[in-house]
């Protein structure tokens, strides 16, 4: 069970908008701590996609965006591509009694 | 150009020790934290263990805490993980990856190695 919670699965067909959820809590997403997407393509490792709840590394097109608030973080991939399909994870920091790194379950999206 | 390739993996039998490298180059290793990331077949990301740039900092997963050492060298630009009494549920693909800031905190991974198999098994 992941500290942080994503749907397991999204889908969507080309050209649409699709989200994300990330939900934490009040040691994690709630206290302040920045949150994080990665993209993961079939085979390949982890990709930065958005760091700092809202902000795209170079290279990434502007069709990711990240959002947050309160206790939980979304990921928006508006105009869906083929090349979209993956799985997606958040990643934020919890300050509990076991401070540490948390990642969120994973969502795999589905190009229709 | 930037890198992290890690080695070290192979198979291993229950309560046995491994030892994982990741040899970093491209970036200026010490001014990083660093990480310990792994995937166990089909399953999503687990953060294992990471560690500041000085060493000074060290955090783990409660499921390998006191099992798993990280460490790092920064004059030979590496970072380790010493894995005791393994266990099967630790079978998973290891991944290296680099910190955005210089502590363990909320920072992103912003560069991650391709990963190097565990397996434990009799």
């Amino acid at each position: 069970q992941s500290v942080l919670t994503q749907p397991p699965s999204v889908s969507g067909a080309p050209g649409q908008r699709v989200t994300i959820s990330c939900t934490g809590s009040s040691s994690n997403i709630g206290a302040g701590y920045d949150v994080h997407w990665y993209q993961q393509l079939p085979g390949t490792a982890p990709k930065l996609l958005i760091y700092g709840n809202s902000n795209r590394p170079s290279g990434v097109p502007d069709r990711f965006s990240g959002s947050k608030s309160g206790t939980s973080a979304s990921l928006a991939i508006t105009g869906l591509q083929a090349e979209d399909e993956a799985d997606y994870y958040c990643q934020s920091y919890d300050s509990s009694l076991s401070a540490h790194v948390v990642f969120g379950g994973g969502t795999k999206l589905t190009v229709l | 150009e930037v890198q992290l390739v890690e080695s070290g993996g192979g198979l291993v039998q229950p309560g046995r020790s491994l030892r994982l490298s990741c040899a970093a180059s491209g970036f200026t290793f010490d001014d990083y934290a660093m990480h310990w990331v792994r995937q166990a077949p089909g399953k999503g990301l687990e953060w294992v263990s990471g560690i500041s740039w000085n060493s000074g900092s060290i955090g783990y997963a409660d499921s390998v805490k006191g099992r798993f050492t990280i460490s790092r060298d920064n004059a030979k630009n590496s970072l380790y993980l010493q894995m005791n009494s393994l266990r099967a549920e630790d079978t998973a693909l290891y991944y290296c990856a680099k910190d955005y800031g210089d502590y363990v905190q909320d920072d992103a991974f912003d560069i991650w190695g391709q990963g190097t198999m565990v397996t434990v098994s009799s």
